[in-house]
């Protein structure tokens, strides 16, 4: 089945601990992207990877960093989170740039 | 980045009426996706309108382009309880806006 899989689902964590939040699709599309969805502002796009190796950023990079090893992985990660990225994050794949995307589940986030 | 413009923000309708929510953008584009999400979940694919095309349908989604207006917008006919959601447009080269949230009411 094709899927986009993003881990953990839900995640409360102190200021200043570094997490990781994976993201990893099972179709062998090349374009993937992070978003975080904040009550009345839509879903903002954090960072995006055309494909292994090219990261680029969104819209809302600060705080966020990513990585692309590999062409099904695309983890988020918030190396000192703060209060203000408390949010739902979704994570998305497609074939490519502007095509259909396919969206994980979500991970809400809470940072105390 | 440019973002996408739903229209309403919010739309209340009773079961079995039509429901019409409308996009504008202000960048060219190939193709215009909408998007449905189901109260904080992910969002799915509903339907693509390439940039040659004036309408589509899928079911009871009628969508339809106006490129020269840089507008769509998005009718879901006979709506049912489950259609309660939100629904975003999407473009090639613009973002997602903050979407329409339409309350169907049994």
């Amino acid at each position: 089945e094709a899927q986009v899989t993003q881990n953990p689902r839900y995640l409360i964590t102190v200021t200043g601990k570094k997490l990781t939040v994976t993201c990893s699709q099972n179709m062998n599309h090349e374009y993937m992207s992070w978003y975080r969805q904040d009550p009345g502002l839509g879903l903002r796009q954090i960072y995006y990877s055309m494909n292994v190796e090219v990261t680029d950023k969104g819209d809302v990079p600060e705080g966020y960093k990513v990585s692309r090893k590999e062409k099904r992985n695309f983890p988020l990660i918030l190396e000192s989170p703060s209060p203000n990225q408390t949010s739902l994050y979704f994570c998305a794949s497609s074939l490519t740039q502007g095509v259909i995307q396919y969206f994980g589940a979500g991970t809400r986030l809470s940072v105390l | 980045s440019q973002q996408g413009e739903e229209d309403p923000q919010a739309l209340s309708i009773q079961e079995g009426e039509n429901a019409t929510m409308n996009c504008s953008y202000k960048t060219s584009i190939n193709n215009l996706q909408w998007y449905r999400q189901n109260s904080g979940r992910g969002l799915v694919h509903l339907i693509l309108i390439r940039s040659n095309e004036r309408e589509k349908h899928s079911g009871r989604l009628r969508v339809t382009l106006d490129t020269s207006k840089k507008s769509s917008s998005l009718l879901i006919t006979a709506s049912r309880a489950a259609d309660t959601a939100s629904y975003f447009c999407y473009g090639q080269n613009f973002v997602f806006g903050p979407g329409t949230r339409l309350s169907v009411l049994p």
